[in-house]
């Protein structure tokens, strides 16, 4: 158990709706991150939050967005869902940034659009 | 093209082989290099961390890094048949981000 909780493990929902997935990083980590694993892109970097903060932004379309509260939380919000947005969905958190710390990755969310 | 690219097999040997994994990538500011394990259906856990070039060796897994050709690797030695998983690089330039980078992911299947 790497202590990254991701909510909900499964979901299935149809085409042009919105969905909600939640992460609650390691207790003392800072930083969260949100990827994407599709059969064939491996898993692509979408979004990071530091402390509450935006830090970087990879290949996150504009009907996605996420936010991360002060209780460290982190939720990444879908929209206007199309089937080639079925994959899973990680989000990994680590203590800082700067110098190298390890990213511990919860056990994913599996979005199936129908 | 890619920033890492990453041969996705599917590599099936049998147990006790030697295993070679590698991956390439273009960007020069990466200095962090990762071997991530991923079993199916569960998110992605550390295997081995390498800073910079050099090799590192833990039990039977050893990671090489060589900066100047941008080629990182990772051996397993003696495979198992519990070592069938797929093995994802990572690498990250650290800084402001420490954002990890990606392979596609390379399935490997060891047959008892």
């Amino acid at each position: 158990d790497s202590g990254v909780t991701q909510t909900p493990k499964h979901l299935i929902t149809a085409t042009g709706q919105r969905v909600t997935l939640r992460c609650s990083p390691r207790s003392g980590d800072l930083s969260v991150y949100w990827y994407q694993q599709s059969l064939d892109q491996g898993l692509q970097f979408l979004i990071q939050y530091y402390n509450g903060e935006e830090r970087a932004k990879g290949n996150i379309l504009e009907r996605f967005s996420a936010q991360q509260f002060p209780d460290l939380h982190s939720e990444l919000n879908l929209s206007s869902l199309e089937l080639g947005d079925s994959a899973l969905y990680f989000c990994a958190s680590s203590p800082q940034i700067g110098s190298y710390t390890e990213a511990f990755f919860g056990q994913g969310t599996r979005l199936t659009v129908v | 093209q890619k920033e890492v690219e990453q041969d996705p097999g599917p590599l099936s040997v049998p147990e006790g082989a030697i295993v070679s994994l590698n991956c390439t990538y273009s960007n020069s500011a990466f200095q962090y290099f990762m071997w991530y394990r991923q079993y199916s259906r569960k998110g992605p856990e550390l295997l081995m961390y390498t800073y910079s070039s050099g090799n590192k060796e833990d039990g039977r897994f050893t990671a090489q890094v060589d900066k100047s050709s941008k080629y990182i690797s990772l051996f397993i030695r003696d495979s198992q048949p519990s070592d069938s998983a797929t093995y994802l690089c990572a690498m990250s330039a650290g800084g402001a981000t420490n954002k990890l980078i990606f392979g596609t992911g390379t399935l490997l299947a060891v047959q008892p």
